[in-house]
């Protein structure tokens, strides 16, 4: 099973319009990270957030942390054409220390003009 | 700003032969990741090195194995291919004593005919 569940898996948004992406572990999470792929290309780190309540932006896109520290959620506001792409979260799921991440199974984002 | 390295970019192998991939970490970064994302799929965590040692071990198997060498670069060799290792190898690196936050490597394509 996925340890980590991204919704939706698949979105497809108007040009300018905002939009929300969610990850959700079953455990708490030391670290969460936001990346964005490109169909087939590498990883482009956006964000990571560690602690509960943490919130970062970065451009248009911000990233939130729960107080709980099991969930994130990644905002786009007014999308661009340039904001398609595939959206993966990953997780620290370890105590502390450099960590393996296990990853969402990504969200693919469309944005129509 | 430098980021990290993979080559070869794109692979082609028959079954049964050999691979090596390299991965040049972030200067000064002390520690290596190693992740595999099949088609369609997240990417799959297989091995991490922090200072040269294992640090870490996933779902690697027995036919491949790892190390990272005193510059810190590392080398992934796949023996005895089989078709199911076709797919997009990721490296990534991080500064334990910094932020932790994993930069991922552009991948190296692995086809395996």
């Amino acid at each position: 099973s996925q340890e980590l569940e991204q919704s939706p898996q698949s979105l497809i948004v108007q040009e300018g319009k905002n939009l929300t992406i969610n990850c959700t572990s079953s455990k708490t999470l030391y670290g969460l990270y936001w990346y964005k792929q490109k169909y087939g290309e590498g990883l482009i780190f956006l964000m990571m957030l560690q602690k509960g309540g943490e919130e970062k932006s970065h451009e248009k896109i911000t990233a939130k942390l729960d107080e709980k520290k099991q969930q994130s959620s990644l905002h786009i506001t007014a999308s661009q054409p340039s904001h398609a792409g595939i959206y993966l979260c990953g997780a620290d799921i370890g105590i502390q220390g450099a960590q393996k991440l296990v990853f969402g199974q990504g969200t693919r984002l469309t944005i129509n003009p | 700003a430098a980021g990290v390295i993979q080559s070869p970019r794109h692979l082609i192998k028959e079954k049964r032969e050999t691979a090596t991939l390299k991965c040049y970490p972030i200067p000064r970064h002390d520690t290596v990741y190693w992740y595999q994302q099949g088609p369609g799929q997240d990417p799959q965590f297989l091995i991490s090195f922090y200072e040269k040692m294992q640090s870490d071990k996933g779902s690697i198997p027995d036919r491949f194995s790892a190390q990272q060498f005193s510059d810190y670069h590392s080398e992934l060799n796949m023996s005895s291919l089989e078709l199911g290792d076709s797919a997009l190898y990721f490296c990534a690196s991080s500064l334990v004593a910094g932020s932790n936050e994993q930069f991922f490597g552009p991948g190296t394509r692995l086809t395996v005919l």
